[in-house]
């Protein structure tokens, strides 16, 4: 069936690094633009990032350019998360979704999630 | 502070109807989406763009736009369906995408 399984995600000193990965399995995962959110404890939901299915074009959130890279490999179906300079208010359960293309490639109608993977800055 | 403003919490008597609204300058320019998210879980596509409702959600979820704000209509309102629903859209610069802050439905 259709889904994203993300990994990655742990318990990681503030200014330490970590890798985000999204499994992707059920679907041409090179025709869609994918996405990052998380939602921190308690708060509601935030967009970090997107790449478009070529990774062609790449958008950030200001409150993470500059520390965090997405990028994919359509070869493996996967999309990444690379972050770094983490500090303790990225902790969050971080989703990766598919955006649905439902009127145009980058719709924002993010119609797949996955369950989501915890990371916690802490010291 | 998210560039679409939500009402924090709405409730509505069983059975009821209920719209939940979504409000910002972005939204005169592009369509938004609405999630529901139930404690625990991932979000969940409810409705999108103009009249778009995925498969495998109710009739009794619509939408509508006009002007600056999405409105998400739940039309006899369920027990499953209290829940945090938030919407997104493009931001003001058309350039990312942006959550509103997200409502707590509880359903009397």
């Amino acid at each position: 069936q259709v889904q994203l399984v993300e990994s990655g995600g742990g318990l990681v000193k503030p200014g330490g690094s970590l890798r985000l990965s999204c499994a992707a399995s059920g679907f041409t995962f090179s025709d869609y633009y994918m996405n990052w959110i998380r939602q921190a404890p308690g708060k509601g939901l935030e967009w970090l990032s997107d790449i478009s299915s070529s990774a062609s074009a790449i958008s950030y959130a200001a409150s993470v350019k500059g520390r965090f890279t997405i990028s994919r490999d359509n070869a493996q179906n996967s999309l990444y998360l690379q972050m770094t300079s983490l500090r303790v208010e990225d902790t969050a359960m971080y989703y990766c979704a598919r955006d649905s293309g439902g009127y145009g490639p980058r719709s924002g109608a993010f119609d797949i999630w996955g369950q989501g993977t915890m990371v916690t800055v802490s010291s | 502070s998210s560039e679409l403003t939500q009402d924090p919490a709405v409730s509505v008597a069983l059975g009821q109807t209920v719209r939940i609204t979504c409000q910002g300058d972005s939204l005169r320019l592009y369509y938004a989406s609405w999630y529901q998210q139930r404690p625990g879980q991932a979000p969940l596509l409810v409705f999108y763009g103009e009249k778009n409702r995925p498969s495998g959600i109710p009739d009794r979820f619509s939408g509508s736009n006009s002007g600056n704000t999405a409105s998400l209509t739940i039309t006899g309102a369920q027990a499953e369906d209290e829940a945090d629903y938030y919407c997104n859209s493009r931001d003001n610069s058309g350039d990312h995408l942006v959550f509103g802050g997200g409502t707590k439905l509880t359903v009397l």
